[in-house]
């Protein structure tokens, strides 16, 4: 069964700072991982789509990696603005799933002026 | 290209109680999911449907269910509320079922 955990839960970093959330998956037998950021009591929005074959993918400030041997996906930011504050989830297509996104528990990230 | 839609957006239900939640996907998506999210449990996949068949089922009971149209609009059935059913609930959309793009979603507060 597919678990995936995400550290650090909450974090706080001041406005301009750089900074790399990280995911873990516990099977690397993935069609492809999406990282999402929702803000309080709403919906997910998608900010960058992996797939399998890919390593990484980048959008504007945001930059994501994937190594799926080890499991592992990081999500890094570059100079942090307020409007970055909200919690970035990521989720896994995992092989023989497909259809069903299995989400980590998401990090909490404030940015403060 | 307009977004996924969620209706209604806020729910209050007494236990016991049937509710039925609708999204509507974004155009030419054939795929649509339902997630639940609580505090305690965060995001929980429900089900997905392509092209009106139900494609995958997530460990939900029974009386959790949903069915979709073949203009690809979905609907979420819970029927006999409880507690423990109040969440945020996502609908998903994608066009093979791939890349999911979600809806505002609907909250549900069962009292």
């Amino acid at each position: 069964k597919q678990e995936v955990t995400q550290i650090p839960a909450a974090l706080s970093v001041p406005e301009g700072e750089n900074l790399v959330l990280n995911c873990s998956f516990t099977d690397s037998a993935i069609y492809n991982l999406q990282w999402f950021r929702q803000d309080p009591g709403k919906g997910l929005t998608s900010l960058l789509l992996i797939q399998s074959s890919q390593r990484e993918q980048t959008s504007g400030r945001l930059n994501a990696s994937l190594d799926k041997s080890s499991g592992r996906s990081t999500l890094y930011i570059a100079a942090s603005q307020p409007g970055d504050s909200a919690t970035y989830l990521c989720a896994v297509f995992s092989t023989g799933t497909a259809s069903k996104l299995t989400f980590g528990t998401g990090t909490r990230l404030q940015v403060t002026l | 290209k307009a977004g996924v839609t969620q209706t209604p957006r806020y729910l209050i239900k007494t236990r016991g109680q049937q509710v039925t939640l609708s999204c509507s996907p974004i155009s030419g998506h054939r795929s649509v999911s339902w997630y639940q999210q609580t505090p305690g449990q965060g995001l929980q996949f429900l089900f997905e449907y392509f092209s009106e068949t139900q494609r995958n089922k997530g460990n939900f009971p029974g009386r959790f269910s949903g069915r979709q149209f073949s203009n690809s609009r979905s609907e979420m059935n819970v029927s006999t509320l409880e507690l423990g059913d109040s969440a945020l609930y996502l609908c998903a959309s994608s066009l093979k079922g791939d890349e999911q793009y979600f809806g505002p979603g609907t909250r549900l507060t069962v009292t």
